[in-house]
């Protein structure tokens, strides 16, 4: 069945430095979410991408979209402890509508 | 304005039981989905209701169902409850069908299931 499969898992990372995490699915996708869940909270939506090869940026934050429209990338430029927390990107396969949503990536920063 | 609201936020029940949990989208917000959180699953899908229609369904045993009313609240009801079904259970909501336009999800902050 359709997987959305994230790396890593888990990462550290010191203040200041970048942090990227990767969504890959198995199958093409439509489009594609981005969530942020800090500990004990809910996910939050964060940003949605649709066009092969999209890049969009929210202040530190960049998102792509894969050319292929496979897998897409979230990267924080000079990480703050704020950032703390688990990042999930969701995708919509082309024949469906349902979300699947990735394992996440779970970002502790060291101050 | 409020944001998703989900009742109740913490639940105690026994194998064998059967829980409801109830879910208010935002005001105006048609679509309404429900997601299962375990630490070694992630967020799982369960179901999605656009204007009291069920459009999808996850890969859940029937025990789990749900529906949607005509004011957009929705509710979901486990029955025969298993140790297994602890989780946290999301319930998230949309302006639109989520990903035909530009809307995420904006999600309740959940109802925490313990089957004892």
């Amino acid at each position: 069945g359709q997987q959305v499969m994230q790396i890593p898992q888990y990462q550290h990372v010191q203040e200041g430095e970048d942090f990227t995490t990767y969504c890959n699915s198995s199958t093409t996708l439509s489009n594609i979410q981005w969530y942020k869940q800090r500990p004990g909270g809910h996910p939050v939506f964060l940003i949605q991408l649709v066009k092969s090869g999209e890049v969009k940026k929210q202040k530190r934050l960049t998102f792509q979209f894969g050319e292929a429209k496979k897998n897409s990338s979230l990267h924080i430029t000079a990480t703050q402890t704020t950032d703390v927390g688990t990042y999930f990107c969701a995708g919509k396969v082309n024949t469906g509508n349902q979300f699947y949503f990735g394992t996440g990536t779970s970002l502790t920063v060291i101050p | 304005k409020a944001g998703v609201t989900q009742t109740p936020r913490y639940l105690i029940k026994t194998r064998g039981q059967q829980v409801t949990l109830s879910c208010s989208p935002i005001s105006g917000h048609r679509s309404v989905s429900w997601y299962q959180q375990t630490p070694g699953q992630g967020l799982q899908f369960l179901f999605e209701y656009f204007s009291e229609t069920q459009r999808n369904k996850g890969n859940f045993p029937g025990r789990f169902s749900g529906r949607q009313f005509s004011n957009s609240r929705s509710e979901m009801n486990v029955s025969t409850l298993e140790l297994g079904d602890s989780a946290l259970y999301l319930c998230a909501s949309s302006l639109d069908i989520p990903g035909d336009s530009n809307y995420g999800y904006t999600f309740g902050s959940g109802t925490r299931l313990t089957v004892v």
